[in-house]
């Protein structure tokens, strides 16, 4: 009940096409749930988040979707760039953990020149 | 401000070892999270720290132990060390303990090869 499920595993786009990455969870308690993008050699930075109470978030090309009745949530990256070839995790968090990350499996995406 | 700061950044220790990794959390911040990622398993929650008390615990062995000092920087020790350590740890700071505030800041992570 504490997973999160992510898919795909992988991913290729072609430039200025849009990226789809979807996540499912169980546990109702999660109440927050950010995305991060990770290239090789780093740590993880956070690209965007979102809380329950909302559906959508949008921050520059990236954007979020959330399904609270789905129990799912997707990020959606818009006009999509080789520079945005990383691997991509979504994340949630149980309410009263604050900062208990339960992560996904990761995508890896590839956008093609 | 600077960011997390993570030292070694690389480690090969024996088998049976002990090890120690630090972290220098963002200035400002006051709560540390440590994760472990392998290929297998991902990214796994070890535990955070917040004003030098353990908030929270993942489901990790106790020979994963860790520790936060009144400056906030913290650090993570394992001991007896089995080949499956090894890993990429990284730790992660976030601004307040509150629960209104939940962003966290990975730093580049210590990579620990046991052989």
């Amino acid at each position: 009940q504490q997973q999160v499920k992510q898919s795909p595993q992988s991913l290729i786009v072609q430039k200025g096409g849009i990226s789809i990455i979807n996540c499912a969870y169980e546990n109702t308690a999660f109440d927050y749930f950010p995305w991060y993008q990770q290239f090789p050699g780093k740590g993880p930075a956070l690209l965007i988040a979102i809380r329950p109470d909302v559906s959508e978030k949008k921050e520059g090309r990236f954007t979020i979707s959330f399904n609270k009745s789905a129990k799912q949530f997707s990020l959606h990256i818009m006009d999509s760039q080789p520079g945005d070839s990383a691997t991509y995790f979504c994340a949630a968090s149980v309410r009263g953990a604050t900062n208990k990350l339960i992560f996904g499996t990761g995508t890896l995406l590839a956008v093609q020149p | 401000k600077a960011g997390v700061t993570q030292t070694p950044r690389y480690l090969i220790k024996t088998r049976g070892q002990q090890v120690t990794l630090s972290c220098s959390p963002i200035s400002g911040h006051r709560s540390v999270s440590w994760y472990q990622q392998t290929p297998g398993q991902g990214l796994q929650f070890l535990f955070e720290y917040f004003s030098e008390t353990q908030r929270n615990k993942g489901n990790f062995p106790g020979r994963f132990s860790g520790r936060q000092f009144s400056n906030s920087r913290s650090e993570m020790n394992v001991s007896t060390l089995e080949l499956g350590d090894s890993a990429l740890y990284l730790c992660a700071s976030s601004p307040t303990g509150q629960t209104s505030s939940y962003e966290q800041y990975f730093g580049p992570g210590t990579r620990l090869t046991v052989t």
